[in-house]
């Protein structure tokens, strides 16, 4: 079955620290892997994706297939960082771009 | 925003009545995809659409129903709501972006079943 866990329901760092928002998949293949960040009040919206490896707001994600893991990484965190982030995967074989999301982790940065 | 606009934004229902939500899109994009966000789930996908008049059932789409008979909208129903419908409800649409397709959300509809 597809399947994508978030851990962490909340995660609280101070500002400048380096934070970690761990996500870990379930798929028979090679699926899409993206992060989906929601600031307060705003609309849900594509951080980044694995497939074109690129470094958005600081923050960085690699796809771990031994693991079946894509953890977002940033090295030192801002307080404009706080805000709920989702990770979620898509089957490219279906066409559809039906997404599976986790659970949703909150980032909480402190001054 | 890629044109994508929800209505209304806020509801409060009761028990066993009929709700329809609306999501409308300005850019004549194929696909269309309903979704609730919930506590310690996510967003699970209910229903989406791949034109007029084709959808297609989601992860959670029991109790649900949609409708699009034109292009720019995408209806959810509930028949019959119940509290375990209470929810916020997302729409998105997938647009391509250069090499890739990507899914852009609406605001949301914050729905409250009492």
């Amino acid at each position: 079955a597809q399947r994508v866990t978030q851990p962490e329901k909340l995660l609280s760092v101070f500002k400048g620290a380096p934070v970690e928002l761990k996500c870990n998949y379930s798929y028979s293949g090679s699926p899409e892997l993206f992060w989906y960040v929601q600031y307060s009040r705003q609309r849900l919206q594509l951080l980044l994706r694995h497939i074109s490896r690129e470094s958005i707001k600081g923050f960085t994600a690699d796809l771990n297939k031994g693991e079946t893991s894509f953890h977002l990484k940033k090295p030192f965190a801002q307080e404009e960082d706080s805000a709920m982030y989702y990770c979620a995967l898509s089957a490219p074989s279906s066409n559809t771009g039906k997404l599976i999301f986790g659970q949703g982790t909150t980032l909480q940065v402190k001054p | 925003d890629a044109g994508i606009t929800q209505s209304p934004r806020h509801k409060v229902t009761e028990t066993g009545t009929p709700v329809t939500l609306r999501c409308h899109q300005t850019e004549n994009h194929r696909y269309m995809y309903w979704y609730r966000q919930d506590p310690g789930h996510g967003l699970r996908l209910i229903h989406y659409s791949y034109g007029v008049k084709d959808t297609d059932k989601g992860e959670v789409s029991d109790g649900y129903s949609v409708s699009r008979s034109k292009t720019e909208d995408f209806l959810l129903t509930l028949e019959s709501a119940t509290s375990s419908q209470t929810s916020v409800y997302f729409c998105a649409i997938m647009e391509r972006q250069g090499a890739y397709n990507e899914q852009f959300f609406g605001p949301g509809t914050r729905l409250t079943v009492l």
